[in-house]
């Protein structure tokens, strides 16, 4: 079976520093990765996604970049990270064959002080 | 481009009891799926249940279901039985059937907060 894993759980970061966030999946070849950020009691907001190895589009202009490095791994970056990058980041694959629904990560929570 | 509306931010349903959430999505297309998630205190996201546009049957799981009525494009969950661990946030998400590009990502509601009251 496929199973998404996400890390950190949490994290706490200073203004101006780097951020890196990794999300592997398992048990299955060429998925759709996909990250998203949700703001406190809000809905979804795509930032990126991924249809291959080295393919990244980005939905929205930030201070954020992806990069998928191998076909099932999906980092999150940022070199200066700002108050406005805190919120909670999840993680999701969907199997590139096919477009049905999307599973994903039990999310970061993000702190930017 | 798709959109998709929850119109309820929040809701409140007596144990054992049935409530509905509502969600309308606006879209050119004929073919698509929409789902509905929820997200409990954990804050991981759980597929509830999906629907694709093409089937014209009312998807169900269990205490869950839907009424899909694909000329008002409305896309309504019920449950049935409502549990404790029912109380979460859900929401609706509309995905293309078309393979391109970004038709492949999942547009969201923004989210009905469902509390269970014992």
């Amino acid at each position: 079976s496929q199973t998404i894993h996400q890390w950190p759980a949490t994290l706490v970061q200073p203004v101006g520093s780097p951020l890196s966030l990794e999300c592997t999946v398992e048990g299955t070849s060429n998925p759709n990765l996909y990250w998203y950020r949700q703001a406190a009691g809000r809905g979804l907001q795509l930032l990126f996604y991924s249809v291959g190895i080295g393919q990244i589009s980005s939905e929205v202009p930030q201070n954020l970049s992806a990069s998928r490095p191998q076909d099932r791994q999906f980092i999150l970056s940022s070199k200066k990270l700002l108050l406005s990058d805190s919120g909670f980041y999840l993680c999701a694959w969907s199997p590139g064959h096919l477009n049905t629904e999307a599973f994903f990560g039990q999310g970061t929570r993000l702190t930017v002080v | 481009a798709q959109t998709v509306t929850q119109s309820q931010p929040e809701m409140s349903v007596q144990e054992a009891e049935t409530v509905t959430l509502s969600c309308t999505y606006d879209t050119s297309e004929s073919d698509y799926y929409l789902f509905w998630y929820k997200q409990p205190p954990s804050r991981q996201m759980i597929l509830v249940i999906r629907q694709e546009a093409y089937k014209q049957q009312n998807a169900t799981e269990n205490r869950f279901s839907v009424n899909f009525q694909k000329a008002a494009k409305s896309f309504s969950l019920k449950i049935s039985d409502s549990q404790l661990g029912d109380a979460a946030m859900y929401f609706c998400a509309y995905r293309s059937s078309d393979f391109g590009g970004s038709a492949r990502q999942l547009t969201f509601g923004s989210g009905t907060q469902l509390t269970v009251l014992p």
